[in-house]
């Protein structure tokens, strides 16, 4: 089975603190994604990777960054931790499939980020 | 983007069939319809997908409309791990690997006992 494993379940951080949220999966997938959930907002991406190096926006990207330096890791980042960034973080990955096939998104258990 | 309308929450009795709507009406010719679900307190995982044929797995089925502007997903005797957020999804076929994966806020199943 696929596992995508993030850092950490629970994590609490302060307003203006660089935080690291990491996501690493062990399928050799090349897609990865970052999600952000909140209530009554549902499922929103903040950016997605289709190969090491490569990364594109989402649509909320704004205050966060990312880093794929290898196939296995995609990493969120966000520069300045401010208290509207609480949410629950999930991370997916996926094959790139080509043709008409879609491989499915497999996701992490999140990474639910309090920032105080 | 085309994108999927779903209604915010369904209920049904334990162990009758559930059929979950959603419409896509600006669905393009080569968009895969996909459904994920996601349990409480986990990530979504992935349920079906298909293109044009309605389609069947072990956890349920996938009814498409023949104009592809609407699906079903159908769970023939809902039970109470059924619970969860059931989420409607359009994939590009020949580029779906190189964009984006755009979810909205699903549809929340209640199983009543």
């Amino acid at each position: 089975d696929v596992k995508v494993t993030q850092s950490s379940r629970y994590l609490v951080k302060r307003t203006g603190e660089k935080v690291f949220l990491e996501c690493v999966q062990d399928m050799d997938h090349e897609n990865m994604f970052w999600y952000r959930q909140d209530p009554g907002l549902g499922l929103r991406l903040i950016y997605f990777s289709y190969d090491v190096k490569m990364k594109e926006k989402g649509d909320i990207p704004e205050g966060y960054s990312v880093s794929r330096e290898k196939k296995e890791r995609f990493s969120l980042i966000l520069e300045s931790a401010s208290t509207n960034q609480t949410s629950m973080y999930l991370c997916a990955s996926s094959l790139r499939s080509a043709g008409h096939t879609n491989s499915p998104l497999h996701f992490g258990n999140g990474t639910r980020l309090t920032v105080t | 983007d085309a994108k999927t309308t779903q209604p915010n929450s369904m209920e049904s009795n334990e162990e009758e069939p559930v059929h979950l709507p959603c419409n896509h009406s600006t669905i393009s010719g080569t968009d895969y319809i996909h459904w994920y679900r996601q349990l409480p307190s986990q990530g979504p995982e992935y349920v079906i997908h298909g293109l044009t044929s309605n389609v069947n797995n072990r956890m349920a089925s996938l009814a498409i409309a023949e104009d592809r502007k609407s699906s079903t997903l159908i769970l023939h005797r809902a039970t109470l791990r059924d619970a969860a957020v059931y989420y409607c999804i359009l994939r590009d076929g020949p580029f779906g690997g190189y964009q984006k994966v755009t979810f909205g806020t699903g549809t929340k199943l209640q199983v009543i006992p």
